[in-house]
């Protein structure tokens, strides 16, 4: 079983719509965790950390469920850039263990 | 802040031959650096965990005779692909952290393609 799984997608979105997508990890032991977005050919780039109580950046707002060991990403009012693959990131003990990222098209 | 640089950010070699990446923290000093390795479509695996000073610390499965990691300096960190085939083609990515915090900051990667 792998660390980290996503929903491959994609998640094809008009633009202005909102999109959630989850993932779900094995290490209950995992002690923070993270949203990362990686643009085709390039290096991941941190969107937002995810905490307990949830967190909203912008149009993103982010939800951990520890007891059932899964992250959640929303996306309000998409846009055009957000299209995009997004990782979801575990860190444990010193490592961070990548999801293989859930691809999202905004269509026009 | 927070830079980090990898260098090449493409390669092309014949196979047989080695590679070597560097990986750079622009502005800060690096205790800490990654190499993870990307194939398409795949998440970043984690090859190895390199602290200045010291050996690496080699991933389960990651021959660490086939990928050499010297990190000689805080803000240098090299990986050496030797001998390399081209099941080894891939895009390899760094990341540094400084002493005290979590955060990984990831380079632009290296893309290696071995005919």
């Amino acid at each position: 079983r792998k660390e980290v799984e996503q929903d491959p997608g994609p998640f094809n979105v008009p633009e202005g719509a909102t999109v959630a997508f989850n993932c779900t990890y094995s290490n209950s032991a995992s002690q923070s965790f993270f949203w990362y977005r990686q643009d085709c050919r390039k290096e991941p780039k941190l969107l937002m950390s995810v905490y307990s109580s949830g967190n909203e950046d912008g149009r993103f707002t982010a939800q951990l469920n520890r007891a059932s060991q899964y992250i959640s990403l929303l996306i309000r009012d998409s846009k055009l850039s957000d299209s995009a693959t997004y990782l979801c990131v575990v860190h444990s003990w010193g490592k961070l263990q990548f999801g293989a990222g859930t691809q999202v098209v905004v269509t026009p | 802040g927070a830079v980090v640089s990898q260098h090449p950010s493409r390669v092309i070699c014949k196979s047989g031959t080695s590679v070597k990446i560097e990986c750079r923290s622009l502005d800060f000093q690096a205790t800490t650096m990654f190499w993870y390795r990307q194939f398409p479509k795949k998440s970043l695996m984690l090859m190895a965990t390199s602290n200045e000073g010291s050996k690496a610390t080699y991933e389960q499965g990651v021959e660490k005779d086939k990928f050499l990691i010297n990190h000689a300096s805080l803000t240098l960190s090299t990986l050496t692909v030797t001998s390399a085939h081209p099941e080894d083609s891939s895009f390899y990515i760094c990341s540094a952290r400084y002493s005290g915090s979590n955060e990984q900051f990831f380079g632009p990667g290296t893309r290696l393609t071995v005919l």
